[in-house]
């Protein structure tokens, strides 16, 4: 079974203080990670997919990695905007099998 | 930019009444899927749907579930005979299909349904 672990559970920012969010990930074959963005009450947002070891992707203020066993999304100068719930999911390499597996999500909080 | 569609965004159902939740997904996808947020927890697979079936489904997806594309921009999930633990944000995703189906899946804002 897919298992995808996110830590920290929560991360309290001051405004420009840059970090890390981790995505630990246990899959058979990796056919894609993907980074979601969540405000409250609304749906994911699309933010990285991630196929290889090695891969780098940015957008913004954020950038994200992938190595053979976790991912990490780091948010550089982080403004209040940014407050949001990180979710990382795996997609399986297997027959038609192409369902995200989700982790529970860091919850980022920027302020000013 | 196109984006899903999902409504209602709010069903309070009685237990035991049927409920069905719509979405529209984006026009040119091919693949259709829900997930459901239970409070606090992880979002989950539900079911996959692609060529006008069921392509997979998880063990959360029993014989009360139900999906269906009824015409070519709606696509449904019915529970037959909803319980109390079914209370949860239902979430519709979409991706385009081109040759390569681990393109990103788009979602749609949601439904929190609540049974009481």
């Amino acid at each position: 079974e897919d298992q995808v672990t996110q830590s920290p559970e929560a991360l309290r920012l001051q405004e420009g203080e840059s970090s890390s969010l981790n995505c630990s990930y246990t899959v058979s074959g990796l056919r894609g990670l993907f980074w979601y963005r969540q405000d409250p009450g609304k749906g994911p947002e699309f933010l990285f997919t991630l196929y290889s070891a090695g891969e780098e992707k940015e957008k913004e203020r954020l950038k994200a990695t992938l190595t053979k066993k976790e991912s990490f999304l780091h948010i550089t100068a982080p403004k209040p905007e940014d407050s949001a719930t990180y979710l990382c999911a795996v997609q399986a390499l297997a027959l038609n099998d192409y369902k995200l597996s989700f982790g529970a999500g860091t919850t980022v909080t920027v302020r000013a | 930019e196109p984006e899903v569609t999902q409504t209602p965004s709010h069903q309070v159902t009685q237990m035991g009444q049927e409920v069905i939740l719509r979405c529209v997904p984006i026009s040119n996808h091919l693949y259709f899927y829900w997930y459901r947020q239970i409070l606090g927890q992880k979002v989950e697979f539900l079911v996959s749907f692609y060529n006008n079936e069921i392509s997979e489904k998880s063990e959360i997806f029993d014989d009360q579930f139900s999906v269906e594309r009824p015409d070519g921009s709606n696509f449904t999930l019915k529970i037959r005979s909803t319980k109390l633990e079914d209370s949860a944000m239902y979430f519709c995703a979409s991706s385009e299909r081109s040759g390569t189906p681990n393109q990103p899946q788009h979602f749609g804002d949601g439904t929190r349904l609540s049974i009481l």
